[in-house]
């Protein structure tokens, strides 16, 4: 089956600017998840959408933000871009269940990311 | 506040053995993962631990210690084709949602 999908995979944007990013997660699973990686601080957790609801938040300002469709395509909004959001930024889907041998293993598909140049 | 520790760079010759280790300090801590990452590759799964205790998944296995908020990922007969960075990861949070990094073990195999 289809891996995550993210959407654009490039993109230059200049300080000051919003920018929307999509993913697309594989078929069936309905918790999307995303997270910025930088050189210097690895993957840092943005949220986490579950049923169109976000269930957690990392320790990013509110110019960060996402939703979640019906369909449990994600998207999500950086306004007003600053140098420093030049990022990788990364989708990860999983079928988040309540329990079971799998339930919270930690096991996320990772897509190949989006990557924003801020200039 | 949250936080994972793991070494910065690991250097190994092929068909060695070579551990990296992570401690963390993270609030309703579920579960330990481990994720691997080639350049400009997306993070793929390696492992998780959800209880104390090795798992071995083939030439890679994970250790957890929860008493001591330790774990680590042990690779055997490497390759090098395991040049990349290894992230360990804390499953957290109401129910298990979030999943917070460390900041990646680089791995260099050489021959």
């Amino acid at each position: 089956k289809a891996g995550v999908t993210q959407t654009p995979r490039y993109l230059i944007k200049t300080r000051g600017q919003q920018v929307t990013l999509s993913c697309s997660p594989i078929s069936g699973h309905r918790s999307v998840s995303w997270y910025q990686q930088t050189p210097g601080q690895g993957l840092q957790f943005l949220f986490e959408y579950f049923s169109e609801t976000q269930r957690n938040k990392g320790n990013f300002p509110g110019r960060f933000s996402g939703r979640q469709f019906s369909n449990s395509r994600s998207e999500m909004n950086v306004s007003t871009l600053e140098l420093g959001d030049s990022a990788l930024y990364l989708c990860a889907s999983r079928h988040r269940t309540s329990g079971g041998k799998h339930a919270n293993t930690g096991e996320l598909f990772f897509g190949e990311g989006s990557r924003l140049t801020v200039l | 506040g949250q936080s994972l520790e793991q070494p910065s760079e690991v250097t190994a010759v092929e068909g060695a053995i070579v551990q990296i280790n992570c401690t963390y300090q993270t609030s309703g801590f579920y579960g330990l993962s481990w994720y691997q990452q080639h350049d400009g590759g997306a993070p793929t799964f390696l492992s998780y631990n959800g209880l104390d205790g090795l798992e071995e998944t083939g030439r890679f296995s994970s250790f957890l210690s929860r008493s001591d908020s330790y774990g680590y990922l042990l690779l055997q007969e490497l390759q090098m084709k395991d040049s990349a960075s290894y992230f360990c990861a804390a499953t957290s949070g109401q129910a298990g949602t979030a999943l917070i990094f460390g900041k990646g073990t680089t791995l260099s195999v050489s021959s």
